[in-house]
């Protein structure tokens, strides 16, 4: 099976633009997951999504959005770029029965650069 | 305020040494995961514990969760080059629904 696929792998925004991140799960897996990872903050939880619902919600601000398709590939926008959002984003998939408990299998993620 | 310390942050040893990583909370998980991440990849899953006092083997790791579930270790006997990387733990605590947890992770460099 291909693994979680991220697009774009690098990406680089001025302030105050948007953002659009994509994510394809595993073949068969209905869930995915966004994070955020950081020096500073290490890696934290956006939202997650199951047969195209949000499920799971982080704690981060409304610029942060996401969506999933019928086909479970699920998108992340951010608007409204700020410095802070520099950072390597995740996405992780599972087959999604088993919440939170589920082997999550992880993208190579998004390096987004804002400048 | 970080909901699981991971400790220590970092960590540079001669092949061959053993090490501990730990990582403690003060809040209950119902289960705990162990991540190793490589530069420019995404973590890979090493074990989930779920049973308070399991101990769980892999080769030469050895993931211990504490008997009260807040906690965790993951030991190394004879690290290799092979085992650099960025460890993390992770919890999933459930408040209404599952939010996962990670820690900031211990960065381990082993020299040859």
């Amino acid at each position: 099976k291909a693994g979680v696929t991220q697009t774009p792998r690098y990406l680089i925004k001025t302030r105050g633009q948007q953002v659009t991140l994509s994510c394809s799960p595993i073949s068969g897996h209905r869930s995915v997951s966004w994070y955020q990872q950081t020096p500073g903050q290490g890696l934290q939880f956006l939202f997650e999504y199951f047969s195209e619902t949000q499920r799971n919600k982080g704690n981060f601000p409304g610029r942060f959005s996401g969506r999933q398709f019928s086909n479970s590939r699920s998108e992340m926008n951010v608007s409204t770029l700020e410095l802070g959002d520099s950072a390597l984003y995740l996405c992780a998939s599972t087959p999604g029965d088993r919440e939170g408990l589920s082997k999550q299998y992880f993208g190579p993620g998004t390096r987004l650069t804002v400048l | 305020t970080q909901l699981l310390e991971q400790s220590p942050q970092f960590l540079s040893i001669q092949e061959g040494e053993n090490l501990t990583v730990y990582c403690n909370s003060s809040s209950v998980f119902s289960s705990l995961q162990w991540y190793r991440q490589e530069p420019g990849e995404g973590p890979v899953l090493l074990v989930t514990v779920v049973t308070g006092g399991e101990v769980k083997k892999l080769k030469r790791l050895t993931f211990q969760f504490g008997d009260a579930r807040k906690d965790s270790s993951l030991h190394i006997t004879a690290a290799q080059p092979g085992d650099t990387g960025l460890y993390l733990c992770a919890g999933n605590t459930f408040e209404g629904s599952y939010i996962p947890t990670f820690g900031r992770g211990t960065s381990l460099i082993v020299h040859p």
